[in-house]
């Protein structure tokens, strides 16, 4: 009964291949996020998505493309990967129901372009 | 500038003591929220409390507590009586705006506490 789930939990690639990261929300949340944990931990968001409506899109190279089919999935997509790439990749929801609101995270994607 | 600054890079803490992580933030919205994450070694992002700019009081969870002082833009957590699994990095953040569907997160450069037995 995981809330936020991703798949996979480890990826290790080539440079220049496709590869796609999916996540799923059991929440009923409609907002859903991807953010980037870079190699000094630091977190910086990349994308958010409501109803399945692309709201945020930070500045991330066009390679990467995110896709909802729905609003509880968001798959973050990233063409001829490169080792910059290299990352933890994190997948969130979040709710805000009167004063109170959460955003929960996923368990994290652990991206590794050799 | 940055938007949220934690200061301490690393905290070395007692056991059973109990522990201030400091976040001050900037901002000029008049609606934003605060939030407190904890990423243990496994690596995943756990939400531990949340302040909005508009509660009067302080917002508690268990043992941790946010100690919100608006006028000095600084929301620290407070952990009582600290236990070895509270070992981990911090990360405070902020959401600005109220704009439904666009409330991303900033996150600061995070604390990395350790509790000594």
């Amino acid at each position: 009964d995981t809330a936020v789930s991703q798949t996979p939990k480890y990826l290790v690639t080539q440079m220049g291949n496709d590869k796609s990261i999916k996540c799923e929300q059991n929440l009923g949340h409609d907002t859903m996020y991807w953010y980037k944990q870079d190699s000094k931990k630091f977190l910086k968001i990349m994308f958010s998505y409501n109803n399945k409506e692309l709201i945020i899109n930070e500045t991330v190279p066009n390679r990467f493309s995110p896709k909802s089919p729905d609003k509880a999935h968001l798959n973050l997509h990233i063409n001829s990967l490169e080792l910059g790439d290299s990352a933890v990749y994190f997948c969130a929801s979040s709710t805000r129901i009167e004063i109170q609101e959460t955003q929960y995270f996923g368990p994290g994607t652990r991206l590794l372009v050799l | 500038a940055q938007k949220i600054t934690q200061t301490q890079p690393g905290m070395f803490v007692q056991e059973k003591e109990a522990v201030t992580l400091d976040c001050t933030y900037d901002t000029s919205d008049p609606s934003y929220g605060l939030f407190w994450y904890k990423q243990p070694s496994s690596g995943e992002m756990i939400f531990l409390i949340y302040q909005g700019s508009y509660d009067q009081q302080n917002a508690t969870e268990g043992r941790y507590s946010l100690n919100f002082q608006k006028a000095r833009k600084s929301a620290n957590l407070v952990i009582s009586a600290s236990q070895l699994g509270d070992s981990a990095m911090y990360f405070c953040a902020m959401r600005e705006g109220q704009n439904f569907g666009n409330e991303k997160l900033t996150f600061g450069t995070g604390t990395r506490l350790t509790i000594i037995p």
